[in-house]
């Protein structure tokens, strides 16, 4: 079993709907939870840390369940400029702080 | 500087030649770390480091693949004896306390072995 699991995708869905990804991690230790998009094999780059208590950034709502041990991503009023691959990326911490990434899952908004 | 700096961009190499990469982490940033991506989006932690010290390797492979971090240079990950399936993206990050802080990517270096 992968210590990061996601649906990879594709997602394909019309601009203005809403969509949502789901993350199952396995290591129970884990300490921080981020979202990272990834367009097109460029670097990754943050979109939102995860936090227990989730948490809103305009468009998009993370949440955080540390007893199913589950991560989502929502996205409202999808945008064609959201078209990206989005990974989820735990964190263990105290001393392992390497991150450990999901394989991603490919969202692609379409006109 | 503000934003993790890799180089080269790409490099190609004949399988069996050394290659060397390049990152200059974020002013400020005590972390540095290396990951390699192939296809298939999948990441794969190779090296960490705390200033000049290594701080967690167990991603690297034991032979071939080394990494240094010296004071006043870019941090480096060499390659000796490259294989067709070290072709990859190289990314590095750095950050300044990982537990708390997420760590900001490189542009990355495409390695192709050919």
């Amino acid at each position: 079993r992968k210590e990061v699991e996601q649906d990879p995708g594709p997602f394909n869905v019309p601009e203005g709907a809403t969509v949502a990804f789901n993350c199952t991690y396995s290591n129970s230790a884990s300490q921080s939870f981020f979202w990272y998009r990834q367009d097109c094999r460029k670097e990754p780059k943050l979109l939102m840390s995860v936090y227990s208590s989730g948490n809103e950034d305009g468009r998009f709502t993370a949440q955080l369940n540390r007893a199913s041990q589950y991560i989502s991503l929502l996205i409202r009023d999808s945008k064609l400029s959201d078209s990206a691959t989005y990974l989820c990326v735990v964190l263990v911490g105290f001393g392992n702080e390497k991150l450990t990434f999901g394989t991603g899952t490919r969202l692609t908004i379409i006109p | 500087g503000e934003e993790v700096a890799q180089t080269p961009k790409h490099l190609v190499r004949g399988e069996g030649q050394k290659a060397k990469l390049y990152c200059a982490p974020i002013k400020g940033h005590s972390y540095v770390f290396w990951y390699q991506q192939v296809l298939k989006n999948e990441f794969k932690f190779l090296i960490s480091f705390q200033n000049e010290n290594v701080f967690d390797e167990t991603g690297m492979p034991k032979e071939r693949f080394s990494a240094k971090c010296l004071p006043n240079s870019p941090c480096s990950l060499e390659i000796q004896a490259t294989k067709l399936e070290d072709s990859a993206v190289y990314f590095c990050a750095s950050s300044q306390t990982p537990g708390n802080q997420p760590q900001h990517f490189g542009d990355g270096t495409r390695l192709s072995i050919l």
